[in-house]
């Protein structure tokens, strides 16, 4: 099973500055199968990135992923107050997804 | 606007039986794979189990792998999750999700409904 390890495990920032998101995985993950979500709490997860970096619909163009092999990222250009919030990375392989442990994004 | 509606969960003993399921609406049902995902309030997310499009493909977790059963009726754009010998690891918030496109599984998760709380105590 591919293990997902996310950095760091708490990000503080303030509105305006730019969040840059890791996610490191055990074994090459096919960047087909690499995605990106959002969580706030009391709801629940929504889809932000898929494909490493194709952004779903209705997901602002200041969030952007990249990476390939084991090294993914996600960037959140200039943050919003909406945007502080928990990110997971997802990757499926095998018959088999795993999330990462999650970043939380908080206000400074 | 895709909507996905699940029910059925509840306080449950352990080593009993719970039935969840999942309505879909606003898409064509049967054209997507779906998938159980769970998620410890406070905690981080686990995928349960998976199906396809057209049941010929499913998949579970290890960890629920022999005591959870996964089905699907296209006809009643319905999900289900059979859950039985739950254990108090269990408890979790359940979410029923909608798969992305392509294959037997498009391989994210595309649509999410708002959960269901399963709760295994004595």
């Amino acid at each position: 099973e591919i293990v997902l390890t996310q950095s760091p495990g708490t990000l503080s920032l303030s509105v305006g500055e730019r969040a840059t998101l890791s996610c490191r995985a055990s074994q090459n993950v096919d960047t087909s199968y690499l995605a990106w979500y959002q969580q706030k709490p009391g709801q629940a997860p929504r889809l932000l990135i898929y494909g490493a970096s194709y952004r779903a619909t209705g997901t602002p163009d200041r969030f952007s992923g990249s990476g390939s092999g084991t090294d993914f990222t996600l960037t959140i250009k200039r943050l919003e107050p909406e945007d502080f919030a928990m990110y997971y990375c997802q990757q499926y392989g095998n018959s088999r997804w795993t999330f990462g442990q999650g970043t939380k994004v908080e206000i400074k | 606007e895709v909507q996905l509606v699940e029910s059925g969960g509840g306080l449950v003993q352990p080593g009993t039986s719970l039935r969840l399921s999942c309505e879909g609406s606003g898409y064509s049902f049967d054209d997507f794979a779906m998938h159980w995902v769970r998620q410890v309030p406070g905690k981080g997310l686990e995928w349960v189990s998976g199906i396809s499009w057209n049941s010929e493909k499913i998949d579970y977790a290890d960890s629920v792998k022999g005591r959870f059963t996964i089905s699907r009726d296209n006809a009643k754009e319905s999900l289900y999750l059979q859950m039985d010998s739950l254990r108090s690891e269990d408890t979790a918030l359940y979410y029923c999700i909608k798969d992305g496109p392509g294959g037997w599984y498009g391989g994210y998760f595309e649509s999410w409904g708002q959960g269901t709380q399963v709760t295994v105590s004595s």
